[in-house]
């Protein structure tokens, strides 16, 4: 079955250390993954695409098909990333899955 | 302005009432999407549209029912079979191919009075 697992609720780190935020994966074939944050009284966006290979705001996500993982990094977390980070496999015709998401709380 | 909007943001409903939550996009979207974010259960898929007049059950369908009659309109419809309502719904489109960027309105809160 196509699945995605973000193994944390919740991560806390302090300003200025690094961020991984875990992401795992289940799907036969190619995998187009992305990463959506909610930060707090905002609509859910799209953070990155693992396609595009760019870095937003600082942060970078890798696909490593042999790990099928997708985790977000940042090597120096801000107090403005607190946020809800949400991994997302598209699967199928037209059909999202999302992970549990993980709440990130950077610490001043 | 274009986006996703959907209407209206807070929502109170007796039990054994249904209700209809509002989705209009315009973005010229093919696909539109509901989901219901619980806490510590994220994104669950409740149904989603391809195309006009055609939908799909997703993940949680159950006590809820959907139409498409326009293009920009994938209204939801909480239904009083729905054991367990009370939820932030998130109505979402996308367009083609289908690996492109998922546009996200600002929810609703429903709660169950």
């Amino acid at each position: 079955a196509q699945r995605v697992t973000q193994p944390e609720k919740l991560l806390s780190v302090f300003k200025g250390a690094p961020v991984e935020l875990k992401c795992n994966y289940s799907y036969s074939g190619s995998p187009e993954l992305f990463w959506y944050v909610q930060y707090s009284r905002q609509r859910l966006q799209l953070l990155l695409r693992h396609i595009s290979r760019e870095s937003i705001k600082g942060f970078t996500a890798d696909l490593n098909k042999g790990e099928t993982s997708f985790h977000l990094k940042k090597p120096f977390a801000q107090e403005e990333d607190s946020a809800m980070y949400y991994c997302a496999l598209p699967s199928g015709t037209y059909k999202y899955i999302f992970g549990t998401g993980t709440r990130l709380k950077v610490l001043a | 302005d274009g986006g996703i909007t959907q209407s209206p943001k807070y929502l109170f409903r007796k039990e054994g009432q249904n209700v209809t939550l509002s989705c209009e996009q315009n973005l010229n979207h093919d696909a539109m999407y509901w989901y219901r974010q619980d806490p510590g259960q994220g994104l669950r898929l409740i149904y989603y549209s391809q195309i006009v007049n055609d939908f799909q059950k997703g993940d949680i369908a159950e006590g809820y029912s959907v139409s498409r009659e326009k293009k920009e309109s994938f209204p939801l419809t909480v239904t009083s079979a729905q054991k367990n309502p009370t939820a932030f719904y998130l109505c979402a489109s996308s367009g083609y191919p289908m690996n492109t960027e998922a546009f996200f309105g600002q929810g609703t809160r429903l709660t169950v009075v």
